[in-house]
């Protein structure tokens, strides 16, 4: 069964550094998705990407963060210069259609110190 | 401002009862309606989606969406131990790229 894949699993970083997480989505799906779950809270949507440009951001997606279609299978979202507070699990998600089923992959828990 | 609200639970079921999980959204313009699973430190993981009123049935899981109501709730028949776990409720806005907006969780365990 096609999967959404996500590496690495778990990165620690320290304040200041910079980030980049990496997906591969579905192979069929347009609509690629970062979302964040800080420890405790509810799943948040940070930014959605069709056709190599962002398609629709929250307020979340601030100009430290930047995603990425480096490739014909990756998908990336780069943190520029991490803060305590970006701590949390982050989500890549892609799906067929807009309005289609949304498939996670496993996450990357991210850890800054 | 979007809004899903769950009951956060923890909401306690015995084995082989029906599990009941309930979610309200705040946008009248909400087209899409999706439950997803949660395990402690995992991703969610889709059970169902429903798109219009009435019930949807997929094996031990029914959906029901009432948009008049602004109400979607998820019933769980034959309870499992391993049914046990955060139930998420995510509503879609609109047709457009927009993400998926997710009510806190319900906490369910199922006592065997």
């Amino acid at each position: 069964e096609p999967e959404v894949t996500q590496t690495p699993s778990h990165q620690v970083t320290q304040m200041g550094q910079e980030v980049i997480l990496r997906c591969v989505p579905i192979s069929n799906h347009l609509y690629f998705y970062w979302y964040r779950q800080i420890l405790g809270q509810k799943v948040e949507f940070l930014v959605s990407f069709y056709n190599n440009e962002i398609s629709e951001k929250s307020e979340i997606f601030d100009d430290q963060f930047s995603v990425e279609r480096p490739d014909g299978s990756n998908f990336t979202l780069k943190i520029r210069s991490t803060k305590l507070e970006d701590s949390a699990m982050y989500f890549c998600a892609s799906t067929r259609h807009t309005n289609t089923e949304a498939f996670f992959g496993q996450g990357t828990r991210l850890t800054v110190v | 401002q979007k809004e899903v609200e769950q009951n956060s639970g923890p909401l306690s079921v015995p084995e082989g009862a029906i599990a009941s999980l309930n979610c309200t959204y705040s946008d009248r313009g909400s087209q899409s309606f999706f439950w997803y699973r949660q395990y402690s430190g995992k991703s969610p993981e889709l059970i169902m989606s429903i798109y219009s009123n009435g019930d949807k049935e997929d094996g031990r899981f029914t959906a029901q969406l009432n948009k008049a109501s602004q109400y979607v709730s998820l019933l769980i028949r034959d309870s499992q131990p391993s049914d046990s776990a955060t139930y998420l409720c995510a509503v879609k806005v609109g047709g457009g790229a927009d993400g998926l907006t997710f009510g806190k969780g319900t906490h369910l365990i199922i006592q065997p």
